[in-house]
């Protein structure tokens, strides 16, 4: 079993629709990533976060430690959202596990 | 500033060949990461390290994967005997420290024939 599983695999919605992507993972963390990934490009950072809520600009993550399980919210979505999105955390203090991402389609 | 830069971007060798993918972080940051990505997967750890030493190399799949970084900035991972099952690309980061946020360089795709 992955330690850490996303869902939906894959999501295709229309532009300006809400977009919730999801995160549960199986082991105790201190804090949790969110990262993009466009096609052909590198990964960005969005969040880091190990409670409660972040808000930047109209992306959301939220967290719950202890239910192990995190969202990523886009509100107003926009064809350039599209892109994979991937939730990870820290194993130990040196290494980041990877969830399997998302792919996010947002058609004009 | 500038960010994490990778070469080369991209990486054609044939099966059996020696290839090295060379990092540079972000000038201060002491902690450097590879990663490696299969297509339609998120990336998996190969090694981190902490200044000049590797401080885990845990996720290097064999022992034709190795990686240095002498001076304490630039990293070279090098790939012994290439084999088809290795074309992946590989992603490096950096960060300050430990359990900061890592910046990811653009990846070099590297493809076996």
């Amino acid at each position: 079993k992955n330690e850490v599983e996303q869902s939906p695999q894959n999501l295709t919605a229309q532009e300006g629709e809400f977009i919730t992507i999801n995160c549960s993972y199986s082991v105790g963390i201190s804090a949790l990533h969110w990262l993009q990934q466009h096609p052909g490009g590198g990964i960005v950072s969005l969040f880091m976060l190990s409670s409660g809520k972040k808000k930047h600009g109209r992306l959301i993550a939220t967290i719950n430690i202890q239910e192990k399980h995190s969202s990523l919210h886009i509100t107003a979505s926009h064809p350039r959202d599209s892109a994979v999105y991937i939730c990870a955390f820290y194993q130990g203090a040196q290494k980041l596990v990877f969830g399997q991402g998302t792919r996010l389609t947002i058609n004009p | 500033g500038a960010g994490v830069s990778q070469t080369p971007s991209n990486k054609v060798t044939e099966k059996g060949k020696y290839v090295e993918l060379r990092c540079d972080p972000i000038s201060g940051h002491t902690a450097l990461y590879w990663y490696r990505q299969s297509l339609g997967q998120g990336p998996e750890f190969l090694i981190y390290f902490q200044g000049t030493g590797a401080a885990d190399d845990s996720g290097l799949p064999n022992d034709r994967f190795f990686a240095v970084r002498p001076e304490g900035s630039v990293s070279t991972l090098k790939i012994q005997r290439t084999e088809r099952g290795d074309s992946a690309v590989y992603l490096c980061a950096s960060s300050p420290g430990t359990y900061n946020e890592q910046f990811f360089g653009p990846g070099t795709r590297l493809t076996v024939l």
